[in-house]
């Protein structure tokens, strides 16, 4: 069964470092997001991507943070220089059509901790 | 804005008993309703959606939902408990408009303990 996967599953970096967070979306997808759950929190939308441009973002989703499609399968996630409210688990879902019609399907997350 | 609540942070029932998993939502519009499940250091896996069709959904794993839109609701389901749902499970709401259903709104998740 298809699968949407993310690399790696865990990064560790210092404070004002920039990391680049890793996703391969179900390959017939066509809408990307990203996701996420700071510990013991609820799970939050970043930002929706599609035909190659931000749909929606969050108040959360600020310069410090950008997402691309450098090719026909990846979707990252960029944090410019990360601070230490970005420790959080990431998440990349994707769906074949509007998440209401066919649902969002989520990766397995990428927890980053930022010391 | 859509939200959801879920009453409830932590349920826990015995094997083979009802589980209900409350879930109630706040929208303008009858919304799009998804109930997640997480197990222990994975992803989130879709169990169930609503999305205007039967108001009584049925998922994985013998789950089920029922859209109640007099009450707002959208429980979650599953006549006898198995020891390997234990775990998380988020309710979710999506909007039907063109500016709002690209984003899902999470509730805080209710954590599901089975005792044997």
């Amino acid at each position: 069964e298809p699968e949407v996967t993310q690399t790696p599953s865990h990064q560790v970096t210092q404070m004002g470092q920039e990391v680049i967070l890793h996703c391969v979306p179900i390959s017939n997808h066509l809408y990307f997001y990203w996701y996420r759950q700071i510990l013991g929190q609820k799970v939050e939308f970043l930002v929706s991507f599609y035909n190659n441009e931000i749909s929606e973002k969050s108040e959360i989703f600020d310069d410090q943070f950008s997402v691309e499609r450098p090719d026909g399968s990846n979707f990252t996630l960029k944090i410019r220089s990360t601070k230490l409210e970005d420790s959080a688990m990431y998440f990349c879902a994707s769906s074949a059509g509007l998440a209401g019609a066919q649902g969002q399907f989520f990766g397995p997350g990428t927890r980053l901790t930022v010391l | 804005a859509q939200s959801v609540t879920q009453l409830g942070s932590h349920v826990s029932v015995s094997e083979g008993a009802l589980v209900l998993l409350r879930c109630n939502y706040s929208s303008s519009v009858p919304p799009y309703l998804f109930w997640y499940v997480q197990y222990p250091n994975q992803g989130l896996q879709l169990l169930l959606k609503y999305t205007s069709a039967a108001t009584l959904v049925k998922g994985i794993n013998d789950f089920e939902a029922e859209f109640k839109k007099s009450e707002t609701s959208f429980h979650l389901t599953k006549p006898s408990a198995h020891m390997s749902d234990a775990a998380e499970y988020f309710c979710a709401v999506s909007g039907r408009s063109s500016g709002s259903a690209r984003q899902l709104t999470f509730g805080s998740g209710t954590q599901l303990t089975v005792l044997p």
